[in-house]
């Protein structure tokens, strides 16, 4: 596709389920970011992929939270047992070459825990 | 990480130019400036970067200051589709590349 695609746009899920959100990145593009933005405050940063490996996960708050890009390319954010503190929305941005190139993010999902 | 500090919030008439400072003053050598916007409901948008020189591409002009501890994003016309949060970055191009945003600029463009 021309840009990152996430889906679903919007997510409504009760607290203590389990979500799974997805990213398709820019076709060929190596770096995949993970961010989660609250509402009146910048994206914070979640987690970084290189390829198929993590190579930051540092910003995951906790260990309910936990993405994978197996294959390289699209990547799902998973968070088991939701809290409604997990209501945010979650943006995924692609780079071609981290360090040379910009990051383009996606329209992100919005995460209604209730 | 380097820190940014952004004004919260300005205004601008439609057709002038929107001037917006950011301080980085515990910039490193190797650090770059990168600017991103983010109009309401979308993902941020790469605006323009910059290392030491003064950058300009078709959205706006980056002026960073000698000693690097401060740098201008400068929108020349700026349109009431500008209204946006301009966020000023520092990035590492090595480690882990990731950006750390602050709460940045709300910039509102008046009709």
């Amino acid at each position: 596709g021309a840009g990152v695609s996430q889906t679903p746009s919007n997510k409504v899920t009760e607290k203590g389920k389990y979500v799974e959100l997805r990213c398709d990145p820019i076709s060929g593009h190596t770096a995949l970011y993970w961010y989660r933005q609250s509402l009146g405050q910048g994206p914070e940063f979640l987690i970084y992929f290189q390829g198929t490996g993590a190579a930051d996960d540092s910003g995951l708050p906790n260990d309910r939270f936990f993405a994978v890009r197996p294959e390289g390319s699209v990547s799902t954010l998973k968070i088991q047992r939701t809290e409604r503190g997990d209501s945010a929305v979650y943006l995924c941005a692609s780079s071609a070459r981290p360090g040379e190139s910009e990051a383009f993010f996606g329209q992100g999902t919005r995460l209604t825990v209730v | 990480d380097a820190k940014t500090t952004q004004p919260p919030s300005m205004d601008c008439a439609e057709g002038r130019a929107a001037n917006l400072p950011c301080n980085h003053s515990t910039i490193s050598g190797n650090e770059y400036v990168y600017w991103y916007r983010q109009i309401h409901s979308q993902g941020p948008q790469y605006i323009i970067h910059g290392l030491k020189n003064n950058e300009t591409n078709e959205m706006a002009s980056l002026i960073i200051t000698e000693d690097r501890k401060s740098s201008t994003l400068i929108l020349p016309h700026a349109t009431l589709r500008d209204t946006a949060v301009y966020y000023c970055i520092v990035y590492r191009p090595s480690g882990t590349y990731k950006y750390i945003f602050g709460t940045g600029t709300r910039l509102k463009v008046l009709a």
